[in-house]
């Protein structure tokens, strides 16, 4: 069974660092690996996927590594900003989507302006 | 250029009444999931569906709990009976296959009183 977790539960940092953010899952076979974020009271807003076959994908600030060997992904959030303020959620695909994504606890983070 | 569409967005319902959770995937989209987040918890896969067919419903509870996704109309998660233990927040996802990125609705916050 797809266990996936996510360090640090809780991060605060102020305006303008760059910060990492862990996700490791115990299954390496997985079909895809996706890292969203949750706005308080909503819903999910996809950032990055990155298929099994890949290293890393990047959009904007955002860069997202996966090392399927070890089980671990990190999203790296450059120069960071208040409005970057949300829970960091990673989720894994195992089953080419028949059976759905597995998700962390999430990360949830703090930009100090 | 709607994204996924979900109704209610708050639900309350007394114990041993019905619940139902509508959601409109994405134009284009055929494919649909639902999950739950309670609180404290991270999201669990529920169900899978495609078009008047059930794909994968491990995740869901055996009783009380069905959804379907017919040929016209939105997917339906019906919660029948319902208890305290079923509050939370349920999300629809949508997605053109599997494989392809997941896009969330902002849920509908169900409350049993």
């Amino acid at each position: 069974k797809q266990e996936v977790t996510q360090i640090p539960a809780a991060l605060s940092v102020p305006e303008g660092e760059n910060l990492v953010l862990n996700c490791s899952f115990t299954d390496s076979a997985i079909y895809n690996l996706q890292w969203f974020r949750q706005d308080p009271g909503k819903g999910l807003t996809s950032l990055l996927l990155i298929q099994s076959s890949q290293r890393e994908q990047t959009s904007g600030r955002l860069n997202a590594s996966l090392d399927k060997s070890s089980g671990r992904s990190t999203l790296y959030i450059a120069a960071s900003q208040p409005g970057d303020s949300a829970t960091y959620l990673c989720a894994v695909g195992s089953g080419g989507g028949a059976d759905g994504l597995t998700f962390g606890k999430g990360t949830h983070l703090i930009i100090q302006p | 250029n709607a994204g996924v569409m979900q109704n209610p967005r708050h639900l309350v319902r007394r114990r041993g009444q019905e619940a139902r959770l509508r959601c409109s995937p994405m134009k284009g989209h055929s494919h649909v999931y639902w999950y739950r987040q309670l609180p404290e918890e991270g999201l669990k896969f529920m169900v899978y569906l495609q078009k008047e067919n059930i794909i994968d419903e491990s995740g869901m509870p055996k009783e009380r709990f069905s959804a379907e996704f017919p040929k016209e109309g939105p997917s339906i998660l019906r919660i029948q009976q319902v208890v305290r233990g079923d509050s939370a927040a349920y999300f629809c996802a949508s997605s053109r296959g599997p494989n392809s990125p997941l896009h969330f609705g902002n849920g509908t916050r169900l409350t049993v009183t």
